[in-house]
């Protein structure tokens, strides 16, 4: 089925380093996610972006939607040990009317050592 | 409020158990999910329910019986399970699709073992 790839697989930087992870597909998204899961819990969403181009902040986070539609990245500026966990990004086409359909990245473990 | 519970936390059942997962959201979605997830993995999705129909089945085994009694509650029946279906199982809720924003919200997660 569909996928994408999210690179790079795992990260291990010191604190206070800046995180940049991808998302790339061979098909077009209408819409970007970007959520962040600690151990045993469920997703949480970082991030939405809704059109081609958008650069989207969240604090230390900042996201954008690629030109394409086929990409996405995430960048984390500043890490702190919290910031610790798996980060995925998904994608959906959109227009859906019975409920939508993401599609995943394969994660991107990310270690931040104090 | 962007908030889905579910419960209970952890589940362990023997293999001819029957047990049921619950879901609960308050903030009028009218899609609701189940998806399956292995350590490390991306989430799976299993079952979509809008307007609290079964609308998508991702060719789920029948030991595992999804019902949405009404529009914030979704549970999970389980039956004669096998131990590889022992994973995090999560709840999702969403708007019914429509909209580009209509986004989806994840719960905190059941994990389960089946011993």
């Amino acid at each position: 089925g569909q996928q994408l790839n999210q690179s790079p697989q795992s990260m291990f930087i010191q604190e206070g380093e800046d995180v940049s992870m991808n998302c790339t597909s061979s098909s077009i998204f209408n819409t970007w996610l970007w959520y962040k899961q600690d151990p045993g819990e469920g997703p949480v969403l970082l991030i939405a972006l809704y059109k081609a181009g958008e650069l989207t902040s969240n604090g230390r986070l900042t996201a954008q939607f690629g030109i394409t539609r086929k990409d996405s990245f995430l960048n984390i500026s500043a890490s702190i040990p919290s910031d610790v966990g798996i980060y995925f990004c998904a994608g959906r086409r959109g227009g859906e009317t019975s409920g939508s359909r993401l599609t995943f990245g394969e994660g991107t473990q990310l270690t931040v050592n104090p | 409020d962007t908030e889905v519970t579910q419960t209970p936390k952890h589940l362990v059942m023997g293999m001819t158990n029957k047990k049921s997962l619950k879901c609960e959201q308050h903030m009028g979605h009218r899609a609701m999910y189940w998806y399956k997830q292995k350590a490390k993995k991306p989430p799976e999705l299993m079952f979509v329910y809008s307007y609290e129909k079964l609308s998508i089945n991702e060719s789920v085994p029948s030991r595992f019986s999804p019902e949405c009694p009404n529009s914030s509650l979704l549970n999970l029946h389980l039956h004669a399970l096998q131990p590889e279906d022992s994973a995090l199982y999560l709840c999702a809720s969403s708007h019914v699709g429509r909209l580009v924003t209509d986004t989806q919200y994840f719960g905190p997660g059941t994990r389960l073992t089946v011993l």
